[in-house]
């Protein structure tokens, strides 16, 4: 199985701050990753696919960057929406596998 | 828009077999561009996904739940199904149905699978 990793695990920003979230692949994964955003007793929505593709109707401060084993999601002005549990998925093998997530925080 | 709603017990006894199922609307399960996926959250935790099945009824599962997992397809209900035996206290957990597609630029060139919709999760106990 591919194993993803992120980090941080938490991170606690304020509004109007540029945040990174960064993904690791265990191998190769080419541009095969997504994001996902994730708020308490809800269903995780899709931010970005293909690395960098922003999914229709996902805010523009939304971005994603990397290809092979290393990813960044960065949100270039946090918005109070944007506090939530964000994860990254391959989608290079199966089984499909997740990172871990990662918690941002107010600050 | 495409919708996905799970249904089923919320509590199943240790060693029995948890059943639920996925209603999709907007969309239908015959769709040949689709997977509908199974997809879970322990209280606290990560995702996991389970495994998939596509409209021919062609299923693949994650080979950590392989040989307790059954997903099967409704076309006349438009549904599709999970079946998880013998379950254990690490069963606990969020269920989540979803649908994926594989998506091709306008050269019909792949760009990748997306996990695009997904149900809002029901929670299923399992108790000693």
């Amino acid at each position: 199985d591919i194993q993803l990793t992120q980090s941080p695990s938490f991170l606690s920003a304020s509004a109007g701050d540029r945040v990174t979230i960064t993904c690791r692949a265990s191998q190769d994964i080419s541009s095969y990753l997504a994001w996902f955003q994730q708020k308490p007793g809800k269903a995780p929505k899709l931010l970005i696919y293909a690395a960098s593709t922003l999914q229709s109707g996902v805010p523009s401060s939304f971005s994603g960057s990397g290809s092979g084993t290393e990813f960044t999601l960065t949100i270039s002005s946090l918005q109070p929406e944007d506090f939530a549990t964000y994860y990254c998925q391959q989608l290079s093998s199966y089984p499909r596998t997740f990172g871990p997530g990662t918690k941002v925080d107010i600050k | 828009q495409v919708q996905l709603q799970e249904s089923g017990p919320g509590l199943v006894k240790a060693s029995e077999t948890l059943s639920l199922s996925c209603t999709v609307s907007g969309g239908s399960v015959s769709s040949d561009s689709c997977h509908w996926n199974w997809i879970r959250q322990p209280p606290g935790k990560g995702l996991e996904w389970i495994g998939y099945i596509d409209y021919s009824g062609s299923t693949r599962y994650n080979p950590s739940l392989k040989s307790r997992v059954t997903i099967s397809v409704d076309t006349s209900k438009n549904q599709f199904s999970l079946k998880l035996t013998s379950v254990t206290a690490a069963d606990t957990a969020v269920y989540h149905c979803a649908r994926s597609l594989y998506y091709f630029d306008s050269n019909d060139y792949y760009v990748s699978e997306l996990f695009d919709h997904w149900g809002q999760g029901t929670l299923v106990t399992v108790s000693s």
